[in-house]
């Protein structure tokens, strides 16, 4: 099975501010990897699927790169409602495979 | 809109069974492979088990399989996870989850709202 790697664990960030989240794969997976936002006590959102193309709705301040090994989740400018946790999923090959998370919250 | 939701979650003793279903709607649905998805408390996402549009081929995460069984009924438009033997690392909140890709794995879009199973005696 495929191991996704998330760093860093936590993020302490002000409102306004630039951040990214790092993904690393164990073993290639191409462009298949999708993000994933998640509030407390909801389940969780898509963001971007295919390392960089953003799901209906979700704003241009979110931003994917990366393919291969190496993925990056950027925010341009935090906002109020960005807190919380951040998953990567691997969907190359059964088993798909989820990262531990970041959890970005309020400085 | 595209709809997924859970039910049946609730406290099992170990080794119990449990019957979980996921109600669709919104989308064809015997076209896309439907996923269970599990989440305890504090931790990341885990998949569990997915099964295809027509329901003949299925597939489970290795940590359940030969004890849950994942199944579906076309024309109601519904999803099941028979856990049986339950142990206490199952403990997790249950998420229903349509996949997007026809043919392959993909990404999971929506997930519902969850069900929670908690195995203690």
């Amino acid at each position: 099975e495929i191991v996704m790697t998330q760093s860093p664990a936590t993020l302490s960030l002000s409102p306004g501010e630039r951040a990214t989240v790092s993904c690393r794969a164990s073993q290639s997976v191409g462009s298949n990897l999708a993000w994933y936002h998640q509030k407390s006590g909801q389940s969780p959102r898509l963001l971007i699927y295919g390392a960089s193309t953003r799901a209906t709705g979700i704003p241009a301040r979110f931003s994917g790169s990366g393919s291969g090994t190496e993925f990056t989740l950027t925010f341009s400018s935090l906002q109020s409602e960005d807190f919380g946790d951040y998953y990567c999923q691997q969907y190359n090959d059964w088993p798909v495979t989820f990262g531990g998370g970041t959890k970005v919250q309020i400085k | 809109e595209v709809l997924v939701v859970e039910s049946g979650g609730g406290l099992v003793q170990p080794g119990g069974s449990l019957r979980l279903s996921c109600a669709a709607s919104g989308f064809t649905f015997n076209t896309y492979v439907m996923n269970w998805v599990r989440q305890a408390a504090g931790k990341g996402p885990e998949w569990v088990s997915g099964i295809s549009g027509s329901g003949r081929r299925t597939f489970y995460a290795d940590s359940v399989k030969g004890r849950f069984t994942i199944s579906r009924d076309n024309s109601k438009e519904m999803v099941y996870l028979q856990m049986d033997g339950v142990r206490d690392d199952d403990t997790a909140v249950y998420y229903c989850a349509k996949d997007t890709r026809i043919g392959a794995p993909g990404w999971f879009d929506p997930w519902g709202q969850g069900t929670l199973v908690t195995v203690s005696s």
